[in-house]
């Protein structure tokens, strides 16, 4: 129980593009979801929060206008890296909060490579 | 505000050696701790965690935890490593439901055959 999964797994684009991942938890209802960045060898820095019906809450120094967050739905937010520039190449995490819990589950990434 | 030290940037033990990698934290009160590992390329497996109760917690894949509130440490413990226990470690430390997470850095374990 508790997967997330993310998708793609891996995506390489242009400068200047946009590029759209999705979380979604498979087997359980997440109000919260989380989205971080992970530069190599580094731990993870979260980006933003994501509640389910609302608007996401970024952490300080993240350009919400650049990485657009939604979350329609209990079991699906997304993560749209817009103009995207080779500085965005990274990758990119979501979890996902089990309700009424405090553990968070980790999808197994995004590999985001902008040329 | 809260912090998490991962002494130990990177740590190699032969394999069937026991292994110790250490978590300390800096919280004012109780927090929830967490392990998670993570293989190259891969997202974060929970390993165990901690909320209340039995401080010694057992985990998956043969790992254990031990909160120790006096020395505001989480370390994690396996009796005897595996090769495939070759990977990222990061302890994590929950507070006061609705909050996110803080990350160690990180320790990177090598298994040597």
């Amino acid at each position: 129980g508790a997967v997330v999964s993310q998708h793609p797994s891996r995506v390489i684009c242009k400068s200047g593009t946009s590029v759209k991942i999705e979380c979604r938890s498979l087997d359980f209802q997440a109000t919260t979801m989380f989205w971080y960045r992970q530069f190599p060898k580094k731990s993870l820095m979260l980006m933003a929060t994501s509640n389910e019906g609302s608007k996401a809450t970024y952490e300080q120094g993240v350009e919400k206008d650049k990485f657009l967050i939604n979350h329609a739905s209990l079991t699906l937010s997304t993560l749209t890296v817009t103009s995207a520039h080779p500085e965005d190449s990274s990758f990119y995490i979501c979890s996902a909060r089990l309700t009424g819990e405090e553990t968070q589950y980790f999808g197994p990434g995004t590999r985001l490579l902008v040329l | 505000a809260q912090s998490v030290t991962q002494p130990d940037i990177h740590i190699t033990v032969s394999e069937g050696a026991s292994l110790e990698l250490r978590c300390n934290y800096s919280y004012g009160a109780t927090p929830y701790l967490f392990w998670y590992v993570q293989s190259p390329g891969q997202g974060l497996q929970l390993l165990l965690k901690y909320f209340s109760g039995d401080t010694l917690v057992q985990g998956i894949k043969g790992f254990e935890a031990e909160f120790k509130r006096s020395q505001s440490s989480f370390n994690l413990r396996k009796p005897s490593v595996h090769w495939s226990d070759a990977a990222e470690y990061f302890c994590a430390v929950g507070h006061n439901y609705g909050q996110n997470f803080v990350f160690g850095p990180g320790t990177r374990l090598s298994v040597l055959p």
